[in-house]
């Protein structure tokens, strides 16, 4: 699976937008990319993931360069709740799931 | 629809005892993976099972071991605890075919 380099953290304003960068330059045709992201003692909780188009669901927004090096997630609203580690994983669909989930990044939720 | 449950919650052994866990997946997941967070070395795979057979496994020793039940539910067995054993160890699940995982409260294992 391709490595993946995130900022170790990032703050941002309650009811503004986060940005969560990813880079994942070594990425190959048929790695997906993918979220997670875990609140203070509670085990990880699954974002969002895509190959190459941007994807949106009730959480979050994923938007993936198009020679997919790079991607952002995005926290259109950011509330006090969003506080998390935030995880950017690449790997191959369907191939189980073994999940590296490295260093990932901090985001602290301001009021 | 209930999540993925663990047991115990919280656990405390002493050197050289032996633990199991248990956890149990959500209705209709097939795929149980375990993980172990420490500070140290954050969240690391441990092995996954699906349909009773192990389909992947990380890099740990062999005192680390699991099985899958004809349910689901899953159990890993620690052998021969060590005070670096200490950790947060977590389960999750997903349906077959699908990477989406779903993860437990985790059980935190404390050795001494």
């Amino acid at each position: 699976d391709a490595k993946t380099t995130q900022p170790p953290s990032m703050d941002c304003a309650e009811g503004r937008a986060a940005n969560l960068p990813c880079n994942h330059s070594t990425i190959s045709g048929n790695e997906y990319v993918y979220w997670y992201r875990q609140i203070h003692s509670q085990g990880p909780q699954y974002i969002i993931h895509g190959l190459k188009n941007n994807e949106t669901n009730e959480m979050a927004s994923l938007i993936i360069t198009e020679d997919r090096k790079s991607s952002t997630l995005i926290l259109p609203h950011a509330t006090l709740r969003d506080t998390a580690v935030y995880y950017c994983i690449v790997r191959v669909a369907d191939t189980g799931n073994q999940f590296y989930f490295g260093t990932g990044t901090s985001l602290t939720v301001i009021p | 629809k209930a999540g993925v449950t663990q047991t115990p919650r919280y656990l405390i052994k002493t050197r050289g005892q032996q633990v199991t866990l248990s956890c149990s997946p959500i209705s209709g997941h097939r795929s149980v993976s375990w993980y172990q967070q420490t500070p140290g070395q954050g969240l690391q795979f441990l092995f996954e099972y699906f349909s009773e057979t192990q389909r992947n496994k990380g890099n740990f020793p062999g005192r680390f071991s699991g099985r899958q039940f004809s349910n689901s539910r899953s159990e890993m067995n620690v052998s021969t605890l060590e005070l670096g054993d200490s950790a947060l160890y977590l389960c999750a699940s997903s349906k077959e075919g699908v990477n989406e995982q779903y993860f437990g409260p985790g059980t935190r294992l404390t050795v001494t």
